[in-house]
C-alpha cells in the first residue's frame, strides 16, 4: 500500500541555519505530495504542495520539490527562526482518491 | 480566514461509555474527514464523507465508529463503546476539493 517515510526526529538546529527534512513516498500512479506543520498545542496547517512531478511547492520560506525520479519530497528552508519550531507531516494523496496518508512527522527544534 | 472548529478540546471518558466528538466543518466545503493521531504514532485516516454517505474509510473505522452529519453545519464521531486504545487526538477536516483543512483536534482520554 501506499507509504510516507520521513527522518526521524527531532531535529536541532540554531536560529538562521539551513534545513532540511527528508521525506519519501511509495505509491502508484501519480500522488499530490503536501507538507503539513503542526505547532504546539494545534491542529495540522497546510504548509505546501505539488501536485505532479519537478512542481516545487512554497510558502512563508519553505520549498519542497516533487521528484518522481527518487519518489522524494524534501522540505527545504534557508534560514530557520525559532518560530518554526514544530512537527512537520510530509503526506500523499492518490491520484483519484481523496484521503491523506501521512508520515509519521518530524520534530523541529530551533534554538536562539 | 475560515477555519475549522473541533469541540470539545479534551474528552475524558470510562471504558465502555459511547462518547461524540463534534466539528464544524468549513460552510462552503464538500467533503468532510476524521483522522486520528495516538500519541507518537502518525496521523492516521479513519473515514470520509461526501453527499451524506460514508466515501472512504480505513479499517480502523470498524462498528464502534460511526459518523453522521445531523444537521447542515456540524459533522460528528461517535465511538460506541470505547476502548482505553481509543486514547488519542480525533482531528476532523474538510475540503472543497483539496487541499484538507484541519481543526485543532479533540484529545480523547479513556480511563
Amino acid at each position: 500500500g501506499d507509504s510516507v517515510t520521513q527522518m526521524e526526529g527531532p531535529v536541532t538546529l540554531s536560529e538562521e541555519a539551513f534545513l532540511t527534512i527528508n521525506c519519501t513516498y511509495t505509491a502508484t500512479g501519480y500522488p499530490s505530495l503536501f507538507w503539513y506543520v503542526q505547532y504546539p498545542g494545534e491542529g495540522l496547517q497546510l504548509l505546501l504542495k505539488a501536485t505532479k512531478a519537478d512542481d516545487k511547492g512554497s510558502n512563508k520560506g519553505f520549498e519542497a520539490t516533487y521528484r518522481k525520479e527518487t519518489t522524494s519530497f524534501h522540505l527545504e528552508k534557508g534560514s530557520v527562526q525559532v518560530s518554526d519550531s514544530a512537527v512537520y507531516f510530509c503526506a500523499l494523496r492518490p491520484s483519484g482518491y481523496s484521503t491523506l496518508t501521512f508520515g509519521k512527522g518530524t520534530m523541529l527544534l530551533v534554538s536562539p | 480566514e475560515p477555519e475549522v472548529t473541533q469541540t470539545p478540546s479534551h474528552q475524558v471518558t470510562q471504558m465502555g461509555q459511547e462518547v461524540i466528538l463534534r466539528c464544524v466543518p468549513i460552510s462552503n466545503h464538500l467533503y468532510f474527514y476524521w483522522y486520528r493521531q495516538i500519541l507518537g504514532q502518525k496521523v492516521e485516516f479513519l473515514v470520509s464523507f461526501y453527499n451524506n454517505e460514508i466515501s472512504e474509510k480505513s479499517e480502523i473505522f470498524d462498528d464502534q465508529f460511526s459518523v453522521e452529519r445531523p444537521d447542515g453545519s456540524n459533522f460528528t464521531l461517535k465511538i460506541r463503546s470505547t476502548k482505553l486504545e481509543d486514547s488519542a487526538m480525533y482531528f476532523c477536516a474538510s475540503s472543497e476539493n483539496q487541499p484538507q483543512h484541519f481543526g485543532d483536534g479533540t484529545r480523547l482520554s479513556i480511563l
